[in-house]
């Protein structure tokens, strides 16, 4: 069964800490993508990447950045977590030719003290 | 500018169709879906329509396309418990890199 994993499903981190969401999928799609949801708002995409070591601004890149070393993982980072970024954050993956067609994890709750 | 704008929640008894309904901007968009989100859950892609179509249906499901007014809408036959979720409604933004915009999301709450 085709699975986007992500590691945590719920962390709470104090202000200013550095924040790792980790993202595999197992599919070798080329497209990963980190959104993140909040009510109201629907889903906004903060970063995406096409290959391994490239990445790409979404919507929201702002105090967040992302790594793909392996085509596998896609790595969301916050440099110093801030109070507005406690949200729901998705990881997805779509195959290079079909960017619509996302399959998502189950998504990380992350909460900001 | 892209943008897709959806009503926020939808009420309906068991049993009836429920009609959730979308308006998206960009025209060029080649294909428009829909993805279901239920609770503690991520998305999972429902259904899509490719643009030259007017409509498609997938067992209870029906999508609606009307390309002149940018109206997409999903029906859903029958509508059970279990189809309690939240509903996004997504076009391909065709600037640029291909990425998915989402509207908000429809909740859909189904009550006996």
């Amino acid at each position: 069964d085709v699975k986007v994993t992500q590691s945590s499903r719920y962390l709470v981190k104090r202000t200013g800490e550095k924040v790792f969401l980790e993202c595999v999928q197992d599919m070798d799609h080329e497209n990963m993508f980190w959104y993140r949801q909040d009510p109201g708002l629907g889903l906004r995409l903060i970063y995406f990447s096409y290959d391994v070591k490239m990445k790409e601004k979404g919507d929201i890149p702002e105090g967040y950045s992302v790594s793909r070393e392996k085509k596998e993982r896609f790595s969301l980072i916050l440099e110093s977590a801030s109070t507005n970024q406690t949200s729901m954050y998705l990881c997805a993956s779509s195959l290079g030719d079909r960017a619509g067609e996302l399959f998502f994890g189950e998504g990380s709750r992350l909460t900001v003290l | 500018g892209e943008d897709v704008e959806q009503s926020l929640f939808l009420s309906v008894r068991e049993g009836d169709s429920s009609v959730i309904n979308c308006t998206y901007t960009d025209s060029s968009s080649t294909y428009l879906y829909w993805y279901k989100q239920e609770p503690g859950a991520g998305l999972q892609l429902l259904t899509y329509i490719f643009s030259n179509m007017d409509m498609k249906q997938d067992q209870r499901l029906t999508v609606l396309l009307n390309k002149k007014d940018k109206h997409l809408s999903l029906r859903i036959a029958d509508t059970q418990t279990g189809d309690s979720a939240i509903y996004f409604c997504a076009e391909i933004f065709s600037g640029g890199y291909n990425k998915l915009i989402f509207g908000a999301g429809t909740r859909l709450a189904v009550h006996p």
